[in-house]
């Protein structure tokens, strides 16, 4: 149990297109997700957190009008990288937490899916 | 300012040797301490957890040893194994009212040699 899907795997776009990432939980009702942004060999940068029915909370320095987040549903939340430039280029991550316990595991576990690398040219 | 701080950044280990990572934190409020191993391209997968309540924890090959007040846990992985070639995260998890997001070392690449 305890799945994270993400899609597209891989994306290629020219710059000032915008480009939409979903991350579904699926196995479990994730009432929070988060999205990360990782560079080539270093950490995981936390660049939101998504609440599913409310807005997202943006890490300090993450521009909201760039990185829109949508948490729709309890097992669906979606990135979109609106107008985007070379700059943007990296891996992003999502994960979900199992707050209500559905997996069996420590609540405060986040599952991570298997993120997607954005090109953008 | 870096909340969790980890050591190495790369580690060579030789087959069936045991890997040392070790991580450091200030904030005392942390209560939740995960690990992570990510393979390239991949996302991170949980390896072990631990609360600070509990001084070990191991589960298979792996153990987390706790040390509350040096604030400072260290994951342990015996036997160690070329699968086990990847980057190694420490996590902890800070409390900010309604949201709990975690803070994470800076990695460390294991290479486990034949």
């Amino acid at each position: 149990g305890a799945v994270v899907s993400q899609h597209p795997s891989r994306v290629i776009c020219k710059s000032g297109t915008s480009v939409k990432i979903e991350c579904r939980s699926l196995d479990f009702q994730a009432t929070t997700m988060f999205w990360y942004r990782q560079f080539p060999k270093q950490s995981l940068m936390l660049m939101a957190t998504s609440n599913e029915g409310s807005k997202a909370t943006y890490e300090q320095g993450v521009e909201k009008d760039k990185f829109l987040i949508n948490h729709a549903s309890l097992t669906l939340s979606t990135l979109t990288v609106t107008s985007a430039h070379p700059e943007d280029s990296s891996f992003y991550i999502c994960s979900a937490r199992d707050v209500e316990g559905y997996v069996g595991a420590d609540r405060e576990t986040q599952y991570f899916g298997p993120g997607t690398r954005l090109l953008v040219l | 300012q870096q909340q969790v701080k980890q050591s190495p950044q790369s580690l060579i280990v030789q087959k069936g040797g045991i890997s040392i990572i070790n991580c450091a934190y200030e904030n005392t409020a942390f209560d939740y301490f995960p690990w992570y191993q990510q393979f390239p391209g991949k996302g991170p997968a949980l390896l072990i957890a631990i609360r600070p309540d509990v001084s070990e924890k191991k589960e298979g090959r792996f153990t987390i040893s706790f040390n509350k007040s040096a604030k400072q846990f260290s994951l342990h992985i015996m036997d160690s194994q070329p699968g086990d070639s990847a980057t190694y995260f420490c996590a902890a998890l800070e409390r900010d009212g309604a949201t709990n997001k975690l803070i994470f070392g800076t990695g460390t690449l294991l290479a486990v040699q034949p």
